[in-house]
C-alpha cells in the first residue's frame, strides 16, 4: 500500500508568515491529492483537491503545487483562524490513506 | 443546503455488531461516490471505506476488510456501515463525507460525526 507522510507533525509561526506543510507519497499518484483542514473540535474540511484546485469559498492564501510523490500545501500569510490540524490525502485508489497531520499553531 | 447526518454510534462490546447511518439531503445522492471516515480520539483521520454512487463498487481499509460492510439506499437517501466483530482500536468518531465527483474524488462535504466506543 502507498503511504502518505506529512512533514513536519506541527508547527509554530507567527501572524503573516509564509507556511509551507509537505506531503509525501511512497509511490506516484498522479495528482490525486487533496488537502482538508480541521479545526479543533470541528469536522474536516476540504481546501484543495486535484494537488493544486482550491475548493470554493476557501481563502486564496491556501495554495497547493505538486504531483507524483511530492506534494506542498502552502499558507501565503498566516491567519489566526489557521490555526488547525492540516491532512493530506490520496484518493486514486484504495486504500485511501490519509497522512498523520500536520498542526499548525500561531507563535 | 447540503447535510450529512450520522446516527447509530454507541457503546457496545468486543465482538458486537453496529449499523451506522448516514442519511443525507440537499444533492442528487445517487450520483455520488460517499465514504466513511474515522478518528480515534484525539488522532488522526483514518479513511474505513466507500462506495460507488451506483453501489457497483465498495473499496475497504485491510483494518476493517471482512468485519465492516458498506452499502446505500438510494430511495432512502441513506448510507450505512454495518460493523461487525467489534475490537476496543475500532473506537472512534465515524465520519461520512460525500465524494466531490466519481469514486476517485476528494471528499467536500461532511457530516458532525458519530461516537462508536467498544469497551466491556
Amino acid at each position: 500500500d502507498i503511504q502518505m507522510t506529512q512533514s513536519p507533525s506541527s508547527l509554530s509561526a507567527s501572524v503573516g508568515d509564509r507556511v509551507t506543510i509537505t506531503c509525501r507519497a511512497t509511490q506516484g499518484i498522479s495528482n490525486y491529492l487533496a488537502w482538508y483542514q480541521q479545526k479543533p473540535g470541528k469536522v474536516p474540511k476540504l481546501l484543495i483537491y486535484a494537488a493544486s484546485t482550491l475548493q470554493s469559498g476557501v481563502p486564496s492564501r491556501f495554495s497547493g503545487s505538486g504531483s507524483g510523490t511530492h506534494f506542498t500545501l502552502t499558507i501565503s500569510s498566516l491567519q489566526p483562524e489557521d490555526v488547525a490540524t492540516y491532512y493530506c490525502q490520496k484518493y486514486n485508489s484504495a486504500p485511501r490513506t490519509f497522512g498523520q497531520g500536520t498542526k499548525v499553531e500561531i507563535k | 443546503e447540503v447535510q450529512l447526518v450520522e446516527s447509530g454510534g454507541a457503546l457496545v462490546q468486543p465482538g458486537g455488531s453496529l449499523r451506522l447511518s448516514c442519511a443525507v439531503s440537499g444533492f442528487t445522492f445517487s450520483n455520488y461516490a460517499m465514504t466513511w471516515v474515522r478518528q480515534l480520539p484525539g488522532k488522526g483521520l483514518e479513511w474505513v471505506s466507500l462506495i460507488s454512487g451506483s453501489s457497483g463498487t465498495t473499496d475497504y481499509a485491510d483494518s476493517v476488510k471482512g468485519r465492516f460492510t458498506i452499502s446505500r439506499d438510494n430511495s432512502k437517501n441513506t448510507l450505512y456501515l454495518q460493523m461487525n466483530s467489534l475490537r476496543a482500536e475500532d473506537t472512534a468518531v465515524y465520519f461520512c463525507a460525500k465524494g466531490l465527483r466519481g469514486s476517485s474524488s476528494a471528499f467536500d462535504q461532511w457530516g458532525q460525526g458519530t461516537l462508536v466506543t467498544v469497551s466491556s
